[in-house]
């Protein structure tokens, strides 16, 4: 069984602080896929990164990054100088892979909610 | 990236009636489809897998008389949720999947409300 672990229900700093939001997964397969998406208050999920469970580099993308560490089944997102407009939840999502290669349905956590004040 | 459009985006409707929502992906060749319900202040939750021209594999808990889904084309596929009361007032939300598309790309949603 899948599982996906995020702990901080909500995250509340000024704007420009930069910020952390944890996850932690668990899984048996040996390929998968770990994604964060956005929820706004609007509803539609934003996708913001997909990563291959066999690669482990870091990725920076603006003021977003991500620390995919598999030794610890943890892939951490980072905001720098966070701005008003990241205020929304954020969901960590584990998928397996089927024969396609496409992603699987995926198993989501609780989300966090960011809030960041002027 | 692949869009895939949602609707409606809000109904509501009568208890005891029946909703249809559909999800088109526009852009690619969806293979499989899957939905999604979040209540308020949850997670989202996986209900369901469609596969074109095959019939759904429903998660466990989820109803499948009462949840139907119909996925008969590679671009589109239809919930029907079926005498809808109000504890099925939810954020039903796809994705469509596939080979050439492993993003999940997600649907706008609909939020369902029954009255």
């Amino acid at each position: 069984a899948q599982k996906v672990t995020q702990a901080q229900t909500e995250i509340s700093v000024v704007e420009k602080e930069d910020v952390t939001l944890d996850c932690v997964y668990e899984t048996r397969d040996t390929t998968y896929y770990l994604f964060w998406y956005k929820q706004p208050p609007s509803g539609e999920l934003v996708f913001l990164i997909r990563r291959n469970s066999f690669d482990e580099q870091n990725e920076i993308s603006g003021r977003y990054s991500w620390n995919f560490q598999k030794s610890t089944s943890s892939f951490n997102f980072t905001i720098t100088a966070s701005q008003v407009v990241d205020s929304a939840v954020y969901f960590c999502a584990l998928s397996g892979l089927y024969s396609g290669g496409g992603a699987d349905g995926l198993t989501f956590g609780k989300g966090t909610h960011l809030i960041i004040q002027p | 990236g692949a869009v895939v459009s949602q609707h409606p985006s809000w109904v509501i409707c009568k208890s005891g009636t029946s909703v249809k929502i559909e999800c088109r992906s526009l852009d690619f060749q969806a293979t499989t489809m899957f939905w999604y319900r979040q209540f308020p202040k949850q997670s989202l939750m996986l209900m369901a897998t469609s596969n074109e021209g095959s019939k759904a594999t429903y998660e466990q808990g989820v109803e499948k008389d009462k949840f139907l889904i119909n996925h008969a084309s590679l671009t589109l596929s239809t919930l029907t949720v079926t005498s809808a009361h109000p504890e099925d007032s939810s954020f039903y939300i796809c994705s469509a999947g596939g080979t050439n598309a492993p993003e999940a790309f997600f649907g706008q949603g609909t939020r369902l409300t029954v009255v």
